[in-house]
């Protein structure tokens, strides 16, 4: 069976910090896919990265940056400089094969000006 | 290309009755979830669709949901009679099952249920 932790529930930041929300999964899989989902107040979930178990290269898209280390079971994802709009609840998820994604319990990240 | 639609937006019912919520899957993808969202549970998958077969429904709480398929273009899921506890936001998402785009879940607005 497939669990994903989200250790923190809420997030609050002032603009320009930079933050870290912690994502910690469980798998006996060797091949699987992980992924992070922005809902921000509006309501609607947005894809924002997917990640091969077998590519543990970081990535970098503007602001946002992904750490994967397969050795603690972690994929994590920073802003940097944080933005009001980057107010949302974010979810970590994993799948393996294409089929079911199982979803952490997302972590709310406040970001205050 | 228009994305995961999803109606109603918005529904209120009373215990007992009947709700039909609807999916048009963007074109071409060939897997479909049904997710159920709540505040106590967080996102629950319900049901997923490949190649408008249902593969796994071990997400559905009780017999009084059903999801169907008929074709690749459209899904439902009802429940049937409604109960308070089913109250929740139901989103619909949409995949590709290959290509470099594979396994992105896009998903529809949600369908707010509200069972008074």
């Amino acid at each position: 069976a497939q669990k994903v932790t989200q250790a923190q529930t809420e997030i609050s930041v002032v603009e320009k910090e930079d933050v870290t929300l912690d994502c910690v999964y469980e798998t006996r899989d060797t091949t699987y896919y992980l992924f992070w989902y922005k809902q921000p107040p509006s309501g609607e979930l947005v894809f924002l990265i997917r990640r091969n178990s077998f590519d543990e290269q970081n990535e970098i898209s503007g602001r946002y940056s992904w750490n994967f280390q397969k050795s603690t079971s972690s994929f994590n994802f920073t802003i940097t400089a944080s933005q009001v709009v980057d107010s949302a609840v974010y979810f970590c998820a994993l799948s393996v094969g294409w089929g079911k994604s199982t979803f952490g319990d997302g972590t709310t990240l406040t970001v205050k000006p | 290309d228009a994305g995961v639609i999803q109606s109603p937006r918005h529904e209120v019912t009373e215990m007992g009755q009947e709700v039909t919520l609807r999916c048009k899957p963007i074109s071409g993808h060939d897997y479909l979830f049904w997710y159920r969202q709540t505040m106590m549970r967080g996102l629950e998958l319900l049901i997923y669709f490949n190649n408008n077969v249902p593969i796994d429904d071990s997400g559905m709480p009780e017999d009084r949901f059903s999801a169907k398929m008929p074709n690749a273009s459209f899904s439902t899921l009802k429940i049937q009679p409604s109960e308070p506890r089913d109250s929740a936001v139901y989103f619909c998402a949409s995949s590709l099952g290959r290509g470099p785009l594979s396994g992105e879940l896009f998903f529809g607005e949600g369908s707010r249920l509200t069972v008074l």
